[in-house]
């Protein structure tokens, strides 16, 4: 059964950093990218960044550029994600995602339960 | 980046009605377009993709359509456990952006 549980949440203030990690099990961790999508209270979806399955390819939102760094441990099928610089607007469920091969592209198949990151003083 | 727009917002309709859902996209995605079902404290589910597949273990009233820049969410006879937001998202590039979605309540 795939799994995927994130952790790593919690209240940080504004500037202030956190890691996010997703433990995955169920599946073989290297073969598939994987994403972060993110969900601010009573908001709709935002997509934050993707990882390539060899974590050679990297992408991100412009709102998140250069603040957060997505990464993975294939050796522990642990997907991060370092947030830098927080500021009130990055507070959100953030859900990690298996990303599946359609033959043309790729969608999230799997999500996990989400884990709640608030910036506030 | 291509902005996709939902239409409408809110879909107010009973059990056993057809629900048709809305998304346009601001430029041509091809087929490369998902749907979303997410129920209030739960993460979002995949329902469609590559526009009209369904995926795997989603019930057979729910149907996807459409290509380039229109598309439509289908839900043929609605059950009780339908009732929640529906997000459409594209592949076409980055960033694979979301539309704002509909709440579809009773």
């Amino acid at each position: 059964e795939v799994q995927l549980l994130e952790s790593g949440g919690g209240l940080v203030q504004p500037g202030g950093s956190l890691r996010l990690s997703c433990a995955a099990s169920g599946f073989i961790f290297s073969s598939y990218g994987m994403t972060w999508v993110r969900q601010a209270p009573g908001k709709g979806l935002e997509w934050v960044s993707d990882i390539s399955g060899s974590a050679d390819t990297t992408h991100y939102a412009d709102s998140v550029k250069g603040r957060f760094t997505v990464s993975r441990d294939n050796s522990k099928n642990t997907l991060y994600m370092q947030l830098n610089i927080l500021r009130a607007e990055d507070t959100a469920v953030y859900y990690c995602a298996r990303e599946m091969y359609s033959g043309y592209e790729y969608y999230y198949d799997y999500w996990g339960q989400g884990t709640l990151v608030t910036v506030s003083s | 980046e291509i902005v996709l727009t939902q239409s409408p917002a809110t879909l107010s309709l009973s059990p056993g009605e057809r629900a048709t859902l809305s998304c346009r996209a601001s430029q041509s995605v091809s087929i490369f377009l998902a749907w979303y079902q997410q129920k209030l404290g739960q993460p979002p589910r995949l329902l469609i993709y590559d526009a009209s597949k369904r995926a795997t273990g989603i019930p057979a009233r729910f149907s996807g359509s459409g290509s380039g820049t229109d598309f439509t969410l289908t839900i043929s006879s609605l059950e009780p456990e339908d009732f929640a937001v529906y997000y459409c998202q594209h592949r076409n590039n980055w960033p694979p952006l979301f539309g704002q979605g509909t709440k579809v309540e009773i």
